[in-house]
């Protein structure tokens, strides 16, 4: 069973802590993206990779940036952990030609206090 | 940029009756994708259906089938027969030239026994 995974499913920080959010899928995807997702607002784009080393920004960049040092690792830095980071981080890949047709992780939810 | 909405942010619907969700977008383009994705409490989000707007015949999967009306720019889903494991926020999203996933609000849909 193709697989993208998070690794916190629930996490607490202080804020002003530096925070990673993990993701790793095994399907061998060339996509890999990060949204946060808020009631009412939906899913909004933070970062996304075509490739290993590449990353481009999407909708809502500010306070995070991202890592792929490998092609099945896509990681999440919060800089700073802010209460208005407080959400759900949803993690998905596709490949290359994939036209949308993501595979999503289960999420983390992040709590700054 | 594209907009995707969702104007129900709520919806509900007997056991085995049928119910119709909303999604109209905003483009320029001609050539694109349409989703749902489905969440469930579980959090795991689930590609429901996928519509080429090249496409003029609305797709279909099993008791879920879409209205796409390509000039109006609407996307609506029908769940026919519904099932208490319907029970799921419901995003709709597009997909163009930019290559990434946009996604509306979302609507929370309950199932009634």
């Amino acid at each position: 069973d193709v697989k993208v995974t998070q690794s916190s499913r629930y996490l607490v920080k202080r804020t002003g802590e530096k925070v990673f959010l993990e993701c790793v899928q095994d399907m061998d995807h060339e996509n890999m993206f990060w949204y946060r997702q808020d009631p009412g607002l939906g899913l909004r784009l933070i970062y996304f990779s075509y490739d290993v080393k590449m990353k481009e920004k999407g909708d809502i960049p500010e306070g995070y940036s991202v890592s792929r040092e490998k092609k099945e690792r896509f990681s999440l830095i919060l800089e700073s952990a802010s209460t208005n980071q407080t959400s759900m981080y949803l993690c998905a890949s596709s490949w290359q030609g994939g036209f949308g047709g993501y595979t999503f992780g289960s999420g983390t939810r992040l709590t700054v206090v | 940029a594209q907009t995707v909405t969702q104007s129900q942010p709520e919806m509900s619907v007997q056991e085995a009756e049928t119910v119709t969700l909303s999604c109209t977008y905003d483009t320029s383009e001609s050539d694109y994708y349409l989703f749902w994705y489905k969440q469930p409490p579980s959090r795991q989000m689930i590609l429901v259906i996928r519509q080429e707007a090249y496409k003029q015949q609305n797709a279909t999967e099993n008791r879920f089938s879409v209205n796409f009306q390509k000039a109006a720019k609407s996307f609506s889903l029908k769940i026919s027969d519904s099932q208490l494991g319907d029970a799921a926020m419901y995003f709709c999203a597009y997909w163009g030239s930019a290559r990434q996933l946009t996604f509306g609000s979302g609507t929370q849909l309950t199932v009634l026994p």
